[in-house]
């Protein structure tokens, strides 16, 4: 069973206007969530984390929210630029699990950002 | 900063060859490194960890004879794939992470096809 999910597989949006990409975890013990950006036949690259002791993370066009209670959380990018066209994964992860940092993925949501 | 290469990018090899990747960290000190595995559509899968100096961790489900995971150093770790065969045509790769952080820095990846 997914522990990490992210339900919507693409996402298309105007360049200028916001991007929300969701993320919904099912493991409460999560403590430490990522969100990576990912080209087609490349390394995914880090963008912006959230530790589960703070609800918001901000770094320039990037935002993460994070909502404990629903176990969700969402990656705000404004504006959109065509460049930040790619496949979007969340993972999520338990810092003092013992599990030695492991990263569990979502599927990745593919944003297109059109002029 | 905490930047990850893999070599090689690309590799096309016969059925029945073993072939090796390498991950290096080239300016910090990796302490854990991972292994993924990408299938078309699909999200990363992690196949191992392997922290400096010891055995590395398998997830369950990946043969270690025919995936040998070496982390000879703190820059340097390599997977042997044994006795190649097409099913393990794959895009994989590589992540570090530096001591206490729980970002994992990823490679740009080695795309395998075993013909």
């Amino acid at each position: 069973d997914q522990q990490v999910k992210q339900n919507s597989p693409s996402l298309s949006v105007q360049e200028g206007r916001i991007s929300i990409l969701n993320c919904d975890y099912t493991n409460s013990m999560f403590d430490y969530f990522l969100w990576y950006k990912k080209y087609p036949a490349e390394g995914p690259t880090f963008l912006i984390s959230i530790s589960s002791i703070k609800d918001k993370n901000e770094d320039g066009r990037f935002t993460v929210f994070l909502n404990k209670s629903a176990k969700h959380l969402s990656l705000h990018i404004v504006p959109s630029q065509p460049g930040d066209s790619a496949v979007y994964f969340c993972a999520a992860t338990l810092r003092y699990g013992g599990s030695q940092g492991n990263l569990i993925f979502g599927k990745g949501t593919k944003l297109s950002v059109k002029p | 900063g905490a930047v990850v290469s893999q070599h090689p990018s690309r590799v096309i090899c016969k059925s029945g060859t073993s072939v090796k990747i390498e991950c290096r960290s080239l300016d910090f000190q990796a302490t854990t490194m991972f292994w993924y595995r990408q299938f078309p559509k699909k999200s990363l899968m992690l196949m191992a960890t392997s922290n400096e100096g010891s055995k590395a961790t398998y997830e369950q489900g990946v043969e270690k004879d025919k995936f040998l995971i070496n982390h000879a150093s703190l820059t340097l770790s390599t997977l042997t794939v044994t006795s190649a065969h097409p099913e393990d045509s794959s895009f994989y790769i590589c992540s570090a992470s530096i001591a206490s952080q729980e970002t994992q820095y990823f490679g740009p990846g080695t795309r395998l096809l075993v013909l």
